[in-house]
């Protein structure tokens, strides 16, 4: 299993460029998320899926779009970067159901934006 | 939407002593809690979790939580911390359909 792989793992954009920030997991999990960690802030959750098809709104929404057209996949797209979305992107998944809920992290995209 | 504080941002301490970290959250419903520990340069892992049963939580290296429900809280302690433990932690909350983190710990242990 090579568990959460994100690409890329560095990326710096000028500002109004666009960009998508990839995301597969091979442990069939349903539920799937994007998170930004910034210093002093912890992790804020961008969007989130509970399945295919399925998505909705965490914390920090505005200025990303995702879509979930199968389980394993869950880019994060940035439509027009701004300075202030320079950060370090993790995405998690778990199972949704049972007790074996852990999150499992990728190993971050680092993302500056000029 | 539940939310999880966690204080004393920077925690610094000599190898042999013991670390408690404090985390409460807010939110009504039933919840699962999670610690979770990021190393220098690394993605985060999980330190241990309770969904429901018994509220003192042994988990890796040491670690353990005590889930106290009264006081919507979940602390960790370690007894005796090692300069490896030098880390970011991070307390999360699960509750309807999402996972919140706290602002997380900055923990560093002194040789």
């Amino acid at each position: 299993n090579a568990g959460v792989t994100q690409t890329p793992k560095f990326q710096v954009l000028k500002t109004g460029q666009s960009m998508t920030l990839q995301c597969a997991q091979d442990m069939n999990h349903e539920y799937m998320s994007w998170y930004r960690q910034d210093p002093g802030m912890g992790l804020r959750l961008i969007h989130y899926s509970v399945g295919a098809g399925i998505t909705d709104q965490g914390e920090v929404p505005n200025g990303y779009n995702v879509s979930r057209s199968t389980t394993e996949d869950f880019p994060l797209r940035l439509l027009s970067a701004a300075p202030s979305q320079t950060s370090v992107y993790f995405c998690a998944s778990s199972y949704w159901v049972g007790e074996d809920r852990e999150l499992f992290f990728g190993e971050g995209s680092r993302l500056t934006v000029l | 939407a539940q939310s999880v504080s966690q204080h004393n941002h920077h925690v610094i301490l000599s190898e042999a002593a013991s670390l408690e970290l404090g985390c409460n959250y807010s939110y009504g419903g039933t919840v699962n809690l999670f610690w979770y520990v990021q190393y220098p340069g690394q993605h985060l892992q999980l330190l241990l979790k309770y969904f429901s049963g018994d509220p003192l939580v042994k988990g890796i290296k040491g670690f353990e939580a005590e889930f106290i429900k009264s006081k919507f809280s979940f602390n960790l302690r370690k007894p005796s911390v090692q300069w490896s433990d030098t880390a970011e932690y991070f307390c999360a909350v699960k509750g309807n359909n999402r996972l919140a983190f706290g602002k997380g710990n900055q923990v560093v242990v002194i040789p």
